[in-house]
This record gives structure tokens, sequence and C-alpha cells, in this order.
């Protein structure tokens, strides 16, 4: 079946920081990949996300790029903020199975001033 | 502004009561809603699928008669946890998918569950 598996967090970072946060991913079709964002108390948030392969996706100076040849998705941000502190998902979506996600465990990013 | 409604926020209540958690598709009709559970500092772990106007696709290991579910209408989906006890506290989360291949799902707020 399908899956997806992140680095090991929680992860900490001072500001101004760069980071990356690894993602790969098994998948009997062609997925979709997503990153969603989760800040204390909420629920999720798309945060980007990439249909095919060598698709960029990027928001908020966050990006991420399709690698079929290495089936991974990992999540980039060249200088981080405080704001970005929150759980980060990565998460792929089948498209035989009717829209539903496949979570990976999600990583927890502290941004220290 | 929020596509997907989900109500209540949280909820405090004593073992053996029943509680339901709407979600509601705004300005857009969901034949299906998916209904995840968030255990503390855990990834979110699918439930159920939600079917409007038939029976509900439950996933392996989640007991139908204590997660009950019922799509009444094209944008509302409501998730009943009966007899609830302490072990059923979590975090759940509610999401219909967006049109189109590829698009990604909108998610509720969340429910807060906490069973004394």
């Amino acid at each position: 079946g399908d899956s997806v598996t992140q680095m090991e967090g929680p992860v900490t970072l001072s500001e101004e920081a760069f980071l990356t946060i690894n993602c790969t991913y098994t998948a009997t079709g062609y997925p979709s990949l997503f990153w969603y964002v989760q800040y204390p108390g909420e629920g999720l948030q798309l945060l980007l996300k990439a249909t095919k392969a060598d698709d960029k996706g990027s928001n908020k100076g966050f990006e991420a790029t399709y690698r079929k040849e290495t089936t991974s998705f990992h999540l980039e941000k060249g200088s981080v903020q405080v704001s970005d502190s929150a759980v980060y998902f990565c998460a792929l979506s089948d498209r035989g199975s009717g829209s539903r996600l496949t979570f990976g465990e999600g990583t927890q990013l502290t941004v220290n001033p | 502004g929020a596509v997907v409604s989900q109500h209540p926020s949280r909820v405090i209540c004593k073992s053996g009561t029943s509680v339901k958690i709407e979600c509601r598709s705004l300005d857009f009709q969901a034949t299906t809603m998916f209904w995840y559970r968030q255990f503390p500092k855990q990834s979110l772990m699918l439930m159920a699928t939600s079917n409007e106007g038939s029976k509900a696709t439950y996933e392996q290991g989640v007991e139908k008669d204590k997660f009950l579910i019922n799509h009444a209408s094209l944008t509302l989906s409501t998730l009943t946890v009966t007899s609830a006890h302490p072990e059923d506290s979590s975090f759940y989360i509610c999401s219909a998918p967006g049109t189109g291949g590829g698009q990604p799902q909108h998610f509720g707020d969340g429910t807060r569950l906490s069973i004394l």
C-alpha cells in the first residue's frame, strides 16, 4: 500500500536558518504530493502541492520538488521565521484512492528568535 | 475563508456520554468526506470515508458501532462517538476533497474531545 516517511523530529532552528524536512514515499500509481502545516490547536492547512514529476510547489518561501526518481518531496525554506513554528506533514493522494490522503508522521519545527 | 466548518472545536464530557461532531462544506458540495483521528504528537489516521447517500467505509480496526457516521446531505457529515470513554479522547479532524484531479483536501479546524 501507499506510505509516506518523514524525517524524525523535532527540529529546532534559529531564526533565518535554512530548513530541510525530508519526505519519501511509496505508491502504486502516480500520486499527487502535498505538504500541510498544522499550527497549535488548529486543523491542517495546505502549504504547497505538486501533481506530477519535476513539478515544484512553492508558497510563503517554502518549496518542494516532486522527484520521481528518488520518490521524494523534501520541504525547504531558505530563511525560517519564528512564525513558521508548527508541525509539518507530508502527504500523498493516489489518483485511484478517491482523494484520500496518506500522511507522514509529521515533523515538529520550532524556530527560536 | 474556511471552506470546511467543523463544530464543536472542543468538547469536555463525562464517560458514557455520546458526542456528535459536525463537518460542513461551505459553498461547495461534498459527496465524500473523510474523518481522521490524531493522537498527541502523532500523525493523522484515517478512520472512515463518509459517503453521501450510502454507508460509510471504515478503516480496518475502527469500530463501526463506536464511531457512527452519517452523511445526511451534500454539505454535512456527522461523526458520533457513542458511549465515549477516556481512551476516545483525541483530536478529530474532517476533510472534504477539492474538485478536480490532484486537488487538495480542505480540512476543518478539528475537534478536541476530552472524556473525563
